[in-house]
């Protein structure tokens, strides 16, 4: 059982150039969400999904796009990439959204993205 | 809009010393508190939640509406609580949209 999982580790990317996030996980979670985390800040929540087909935006959602097209899976895409982009991103899950409280979320082990 | 303020970003205590993070928030509605923790070379993970009224490694945290608190105790630090603390709100009914604080660094010296 391996969690929550997000490649790359770490990225360099250039100004304008485009890449993907991976995040899996295998605990049949139906939330998954990103969230980006920056020096003197909290993490702040990109965008969000409470099932397979569904995705909504968060906290800080421009320059991110994301799809969840299995439960599994739930990829984080940067069309073109910004300096102002320069984070370390977490994907989390947890169980259901649609209850009542909160549920505890499980992180993967962060990308960090830096981009020159 | 719904705010979590950690007002230091370290805190070195003795070993055996009391501990105590700060966790303060701004929500209009009836809030979810959760203390997450990472420690070295882990994954951030959930330590305990305010609904639970749990101790997890010897530690509680008592919410307090009157003062829009949820600060983290311990009685005895130990050297294995060395790690970065963060405090969590979440929204009233669910959503998992999780507001979290800047973190706090806990040394634990021996």
């Amino acid at each position: 059982n391996a969690g929550v999982t997000q490649t790359p580790k770490f990225q360099v990317l250039k100004t304008g150039q485009s890449m993907t996030l991976q995040c899996a996980q295998d605990m049949n979670h139906e939330y998954m969400s990103w969230y980006r985390q920056d020096p003197g800040m909290g993490l702040r929540l990109i965008h969000y999904s409470v099932g397979a087909g569904i995705t909504d935006q968060g906290e800080v959602p421009n320059g991110y796009n994301v799809s969840r097209s299995t439960t599994e899976d739930f990829p984080l895409r940067l069309l073109s990439a910004a300096p102002s982009q320069t984070s370390v991103y977490f994907c989390a899950s947890s169980y259901s959204g649609a209850s009542s409280y909160n549920s505890p979320l499980h992180f993967g082990n962060g990308t960090r993205l830096t981009v020159t | 809009a719904q705010r979590v303020t950690q007002p230091e970003k370290l805190l070195s205590v003795f070993k055996g010393a009391p501990v105590e993070l700060k966790c303060n928030y701004s929500y209009s509605g009836s809030p979810e508190l959760f203390w997450y923790v990472q420690y070295s070379r882990q994954r951030l993970q959930l330590l305990l939640r305010h609904i639970s009224r749990e101790s997890i490694k010897g530690f509680t945290a008592d919410l307090n509406k009157g003062e829009t608190s949820f600060h983290l105790k311990k009685p005895f630090a130990q050297e294995e609580d060395s790690a970065m603390y963060y405090c969590a709100l979440g929204l009233t009914g669910g959503g998992n949209k999780l507001t979290f604080g800047t973190g706090t660094q806990l040394k634990v010296e021996l």
